[in-house]
């Protein structure tokens, strides 16, 4: 069984600046979760993808966008970044059952974004 | 006030100790209760996952939720340095996908 699998690793950009960060679902489950973890908090939902559309986001503004793809990777976009935006991006892939919902997430080992 | 309140530590244990993590909340809706354990620059892996009131072991590990608390906690047994982590705890309404944590309790077990 493969697990969740994030790239790149860390990331430095500028503010002002876009990024893209991936994540591939871990085998057998159909979505994604991304969450912000910021320096010493916990993470928050950013918004979670399934069937190739969002669905459900947190507080969040437009600049932070995402896409799902028919493999259920994911990619989550971050556009005119911000000091603020530095933090750990976790990506988490789950099982949604039609009859039960969402099963447990399970985390990749994240991207770390520095903007300067 | 936020919805789920977990005190940051750091919390020092010898090794062999009996460990004892908390989180409280004030949401009464929500129905699954996570703890995840991650550490320094990884991302969280789960450790335990209970839905509703109830007590859940696996190893070590042991879970209980109180509901008419607002209360869980994850118990560790005989502690060891590898335990050494920050511990996250996370919750979610029955049929939603969105997961709120805590700010997470630092660790540390020492030899």
């Amino acid at each position: 069984e493969t697990g969740v699998t994030q790239s790149p690793t860390h990331l430095i950009k500028t503010r002002g600046q876009q990024v893209t960060l991936r994540c591939s679902s871990q085998s057998g489950h159909n979505t994604v979760s991304w969450y912000q973890q910021a320096l010493g908090q916990g993470p928050q939902f950013i918004f979670q993808y399934y069937r190739e559309e969002e669905n459900g986001r947190g507080n969040f503004p437009p600049r932070f966008s995402g896409l799902q793809f028919p493999n259920y990777s994911s990619e989550l976009n971050v556009n005119a970044l911000e000091l603020d935006d530095s933090a750990l991006y976790l990506c988490a892939s789950s099982l949604y059952r039609l009859a039960g919902g969402t099963d447990t997430q399970y985390f990749g080992p994240g991207t770390r974004l520095t903007v300067l | 006030q936020k919805e789920v309140e977990q005190d940051p530590g750091p919390l020092s244990v010898p090794e062999g100790a009996i460990v004892s993590l908390n989180c409280t909340y004030s949401n009464s809706a929500f129905q699954y209760f996570m703890w995840y354990r991650q550490y320094s620059r990884k991302g969280p892996e789960l450790l335990m996952y209970t839905y509703s009131s109830g007590n859940k072991e696996d190893g070590r590990f042991t879970a209980q939720v109180d509901k008419s608390s607002k209360y869980i906690s994850l118990f560790i047994r005989d502690s060891q340095p590898s335990d050494s982590a920050t511990y996250l705890c996370a919750m979610s309404e029955s049929g939603t996908y969105k997961y709120i944590f805590g700010t997470g309790t630092r660790l540390k077990v020492l030899a």
